[in-house]
């Protein structure tokens, strides 16, 4: 079945220490996303990509960096310079239309501090 | 600019009562609009989408709801709650066009609760 993976579902970061979360798809999708999530919060949009080697910052992009290298794989790392790196991160993709294409979910990777 | 607001956080229903669940949005341009569910410690599944065509749209799971431009709602209802409703929903705007197209704007949330 076509869909998102995120891995790992649980992560734990020391103070300093940059972390990877992993997002991959294989719906084909051109465009590809990551929101963070707090509760009362809703979701907000940390980065975006709609093209291989191209991605945009999002409204909180600030202590997060993100590859495109290949179509299927859109990795985030949360660096040391996150104070407040605690929330459920997730990954979406959508076909890159003219924007009324509805984004697809991974199950989400919840970060904590050690 | 866009923005949408849900009204009221938390919704409690008993079992077989009508879920209403209010969008307003804010948009400088045509909007498309999406409800989404999301069940504890899961990704979020589409309910139904707006996308200009019927402004009355029906989605899974029983639910629908009806684009109002002269009132800027999508609101979200199902004649009757069933137990497996209990989740959070998320109400979305986007647009077509301009450098932003895709991009999804969230509501904060309301959180449905089913008595039995």
């Amino acid at each position: 079945d076509g869909g998102i993976t995120q891995s790992p579902k649980y992560l734990f970061r020391k103070e300093g220490q940059n972390v990877t979360l992993s997002c991959e798809q294989n719906l084909n999708h051109d465009a590809m996303y990551w929101y963070r999530q707090d509760p009362g919060q809703g979701l907000r949009l940390i980065y975006y990509s709609q093209i291989v080697n191209d991605f945009q910052k999002g409204d909180i992009a600030e202590g997060y960096s993100v590859s495109r290298e290949k179509k299927e794989s859109f990795p985030l790392t949360v660096t040391s310079a996150q104070k407040n790196p605690t929330a459920f991160y997730l990954c979406a993709s959508s076909r890159a239309d003219r924007g009324n294409q509805p984004q697809h979910f991974g199950d989400g990777t919840r970060l904590s501090i050690l | 600019a866009q923005s949408v607001t849900q009204l009221g956080s938390h919704v409690s229903v008993s079992e077989g009562a009508l879920v209403l669940l209010r969008c307003n949005y804010s948009s400088s341009v045509p909007p498309y609009l999406f409800w989404y569910v999301q069940y504890p410690n899961q990704g979020l599944q589409l309910l139904l989408k707006y996308t200009s065509a019927a402004t009355l749209v029906k989605g899974i799971n029983g639910f629908e709801a009806e684009f109002k431009k002269s009132e800027t709602s999508f609101h979200l209802t199902k004649p009757s709650a069933h137990m497996s409703d209990a989740a959070e929903y998320f109400c979305a705007v986007t647009h077509a066009g301009g450098t932003s197209y895709g991009k999804l704007t969230f509501g904060q949330g309301t959180i449905l609760t089913v008595h039995p």
